[in-house]
C-alpha cells in the first residue's frame, strides 16, 4: 500500500468523448504526477503538478491536460479520445525538491477505447 | 535524460541471487540510478537508488561500477514474489521530479 488511490480503476469510453481519471496523493506530498502506460511498455511520463500548476510536461498533445487541488489530490483530463489512448493511467506522488527520494505510485485506472 | 540499456527478460530459480544488469554509458556526474520494479497489475514501486558507492536495503543491493557507466542489482534469494518487470532510471539531481521508464527486465522466478 502507498497511500496513493485512483479511481476509477477500470472504464471503457468511446473514441471522441473525454474522461476524467482522480488520483489522492499521499499524505504531506506536494507533488503529482501522471504516466501513461501502454501493454508492453514502460510507464511515459505525461506531466507533474505541483503547487496547483503544471511544472513540467512529457510528449503528450494539449488534448491531455489536468488539475491540481489545494490537497494535492489531482485529475487527469483526455478530450477526443483516440484509440491509442488505451493504456494503464498512472499517478505518482512524491515531494517536490526530493529528486533523489521515491515516487509512490497508484495501482492505475485502465481506459479502452473502443 | 540519459538512457539505459536492460535485457529483455532475465530467469531465475527460487531461493537463488539475481543480478539485473543496466547499462548507462551517457550518464552524468549528478544522475542518480534508480531502480523500479512493476509486479503485475500494480503501479511501479521503489527499490533502490544510489549515486557512486554500493547501497543495500531490506529489499536488494545496487553494485555501481566504478566509472558508473553500469550497475547491477542484485536481489540476494529470489522468491516468486519477486517475479516482476525491473527498471533501471538515471534520474537529475534536479529539475522536474518525474522519471523516464524504458521497457525494463522481466524477471521470471521458478520454483
Amino acid at each position: 500500500e502507498t497511500g496513493v488511490t485512483q479511481s476509477p480503476t477500470h472504464l471503457i469510453k468511446t473514441r471522441g468523448q473525454q474522461v476524467t481519471l482522480r488520483c489522492s496523493s499521499q499524505s504531506g506530498h506536494n507533488t503529482v504526477s501522471w504516466y501513461q502506460q501502454a501493454l508492453g511498455q514502460g510507464p511515459q511520463f505525461i506531466f507533474q503538478y505541483y503547487r496547483e500548476e503544471e511544472n513540467g510536461r512529457g510528449n503528450f498533445p494539449p488534448r491531455f491536460s489536468g488539475l491540481q487541488f489545494p490537497n494535492y489530490s489531482s485529475e487527469l483530463n483526455v478530450n477526443a479520445l483516440e484509440l491509442d489512448d488505451s493504456a494503464l493511467y498512472l499517478c505518482a506522488s512524491s515531494l517536490m525538491g526530493m529528486n533523489t527520494g521515491e515516487l509512490f505510485f497508484g495501482e492505475g485506472s485502465r481506459l479502452t477505447v473502443l | 535524460d540519459a538512457k539505459t540499456t536492460q535485457p529483455n527478460s532475465m530467469e531465475s530459480n527460487e531461493e537463488e541471487p539475481v543480478h539485473l544488469p543496466c547499462n548507462h554509458s551517457t550518464i552524468s556526474g549528478t544522475d542518480y540510478i534508480h531502480w523500479y520494479r512493476q509486479l503485475p497489475s500494480q503501479g511501479p514501486e521503489y527499490v533502490i537508488h544510489g549515486l557512486t558507492s554500493n547501497v543495500n536495503n531490506r529489499m536488494a543491493s545496487l553494485a555501481i561500477a566504478e566509472d558508473r557507466k553500469s550497475s547491477t542489482l542484485i536481489l540476494h534469494r529470489a522468491t516468486l514474489r519477486d517475479a516482476a518487470v525491473y527498471y533501471c532510471i538515471l534520474r537529475a539531481s534536479t529539475g522536474a521530479n518525474n522519471l523516464f521508464f524504458g521497457t525494463g527486465t522481466r524477471l521470471t522466478v521458478i520454483p
